[in-house]
C-alpha cells in the first residue's frame, strides 16, 4: 500500500519568509496530492491539490510542486504571516481506488 | 453552502462507558471516512464507506469500534467500553466521489476519564 513521509515535523520561520515542506511517497501508482491546514481546534481544511498531469500549481502565496519521477511533491509558501501558523497535511492517492494516504504533519509557526 | 457536521463537539466519558459520535456529511456526497486524531500527532484512518458497498473496517483498532451510515447520509462511530486510550479528536470527512477530496468536519474531541 500506500506510504506518505513528511518532512519536517516542525519549521519556524520569521514573517515575510518562505516556507517549504517536503512529502514523499512510494506507490508509483498515485494520481493525486491534496495538502491541508488544521488550525488549532478545526478539523483540516483543503488549501491546495495537484494531480499527476502537471508539475506545478500555484494560488496567491501558495504552490505545489510534484516530481513523479522522484515520487516527491512540496508546499511551498511565500511571503508567510502569522495566520499561516497551523499543522499542514500532505496526502496522496491512486484516485479511485483507496482513502488518502497521509503524512504526519509539519506544524508551522510563523513568528512575527 | 453547509459543510461536514459533526456532533457532539466535546464528550467527556468514563471507562466503560459507550459513546456514540455523529457525522453530517455534505448533501450528496457518497462516501464518508472516519479519523481518530490523537494529540499532536497525524491522522489514523479508521473506516469507509462508499455509496451502498460495504464499509472498509480495516482501520478500526479493536472490535469495541463500530460505524453505521444510515440511508447513505449521517454516520455514527460507536465506541464501546471505552478505554483512556481511546483518548483522542475523531474527524470525519466526506467526498463527492470515492477517493475524490476530501472536506473535514470540525471533529469531536473525546476524553476518556
Amino acid at each position: 500500500g500506500e506510504n506518505v513521509e513528511q518532512h519536517p515535523s516542525t519549521l519556524s520561520v520569521q514573517e515575510g519568509d518562505s516556507a517549504v515542506i517536503k512529502c514523499t511517497y512510494s506507490d508509483s501508482a498515485s494520481n493525486y496530492f491534496p495538502w491541508y491546514k488544521q488550525e488549532l481546534g478545526k478539523g483540516p481544511q483543503l488549501i491546495i491539490d495537484i494531480r499527476s498531469n502537471v508539475g506545478e500549481k500555484k494560488d496567491q502565496r501558495i504552490a505545489v510542486t510534484l516530481n513523479k519521477t522522484a515520487k516527491h511533491f512540496s508546499l511551498h509558501i511565500t511571503e508567510t504571516q502569522p495566520e499561516d501558523s497551523a499543522v499542514y497535511f500532505c496526502a496522496a492517492i491512486e484516485s479511485g481506488n483507496t482513502p488518502l494516504v497521509f503524512g504526519k504533519g509539519t506544524r508551522l509557526s510563523v513568528i512575527a | 453552502g453547509a459543510g461536514v457536521s459533526q456532533s457532539p463537539s466535546n464528550k467527556v466519558t468514563e471507562k466503560g462507558k459507550d459513546v456514540e459520535l455523529r457525522c453530517d456529511p455534505i448533501s450528496g456526497h457518497t462516501a464518508l471516512y472516519w479519523y481518530r486524531q490523537s494529540l499532536g500527532q497525524g491522522l489514523e484512518f479508521l473506516i469507509y464507506f462508499q455509496g451502498n458497498s460495504a464499509p472498509d473496517k480495516s482501520g478500526l483498532p479493536s472490535d469495541r469500534f463500530s460505524a453505521e451510515r444510515t440511508g447513505g447520509s449521517v454516520s455514527t462511530l460507536t465506541i464501546q467500553r471505552t478505554q483512556q486510550e481511546d483518548s483522542a479528536v475523531y474527524l470525519c470527512a466526506s467526498s463527492l466521489l470515492f477517493a475524490d477530496t476530501q472536506y473535514f468536519g470540525p471533529g469531536t474531541r473525546l476524553t476518556v476519564l
